[in-house]
């Protein structure tokens, strides 16, 4: 079992909808949480970081946690062409200082 | 732009021959970790110093080595280079060990 696991996609959404990414973890340690974006040829950047149950917005971008469910999410809202990118859930884990991917999901956004 | 840089930007080897890839830290970060992105993948976690001492290390073997100097910068060593080592290997720089990476624009290692 991977430690994050993200739908790979790809995902296609029109402008100006919801785009809805999701991450699952499997340590129960884990307890931080990160959504990076990758453009193409790029490095990945950090757009959203999330410690505690609940939502959090930042923008256009709001993540949401459920630890009980070991579910991490990723709201875009008002979804530019701009935002086609690659999105990678991140997890850290304290024990071990370990720091874990997923795969990402790739999101395209028709104009 | 991150203020991390790596070096070199592209690099091509033999297998069984030896690499050593460099990073600087941006301005106020003391931690460093490394990371190996083949294509179509997520990072995969290589290892992190901090103060100069490894402090975390993923599923990697001991060929995989690194260094952390005074200044905060780092150096990942591949020793006996093999095919499957061709990837992205991308340098993050954090303070006291955050997630909140930072990366650098990687250094694209191809192994024949």
């Amino acid at each position: 079992q991977k430690e994050v696991e993200q739908n790979s996609g790809p995902l296609s959404v029109p402008e100006g909808a919801i785009a809805s990414l999701n991450c699952t973890y499997s340590d129960r340690g884990s307890q931080s949480f990160f959504w990076y974006r990758q453009y193409s040829g790029k490095s990945p950047e950090l757009i959203m970081f999330i410690y505690s149950n609940g939502d959090k917005e930042d923008g256009r971008f709001t993540a949401q946690l459920n630890k009980a469910s070991q579910y991490v999410s990723l709201l875009i809202r008002d979804s530019q062409p701009s935002d086609s990118a690659t999105y990678l859930c991140a997890v850290n884990i304290p024990t071990g200082n370990q720091f874990y991917f997923g795969t990402g999901t790739s999101l395209t956004v028709i104009p | 732009e991150t203020g991390v840089t790596q070096s070199p930007t592209h690099l091509i080897k033999t297998r069984g021959q030896q690499v050593t890839l460099r990073c600087s830290s941006q301005s106020g970060h003391n931690t460093v970790s490394w990371y190996q992105q083949a294509l179509g993948q997520g990072p995969q976690f290589i290892f992190q110093y901090y103060r100069e001492e490894e402090n975390g290390r993923g599923n990697f073997p001991p060929r995989f080595s690194g260094l952390q100097f005074p200044n905060y910068s780092s150096e990942l060593n591949v020793n006996a280079l093999e095919l499957d080592d061709s990837a992205l290997y991308l340098c993050a720089s954090s303070y006291r060990g955050t997630g909140e990476l930072f990366f650098g624009e990687g250094s694209r290692l191809t192994v024949l």
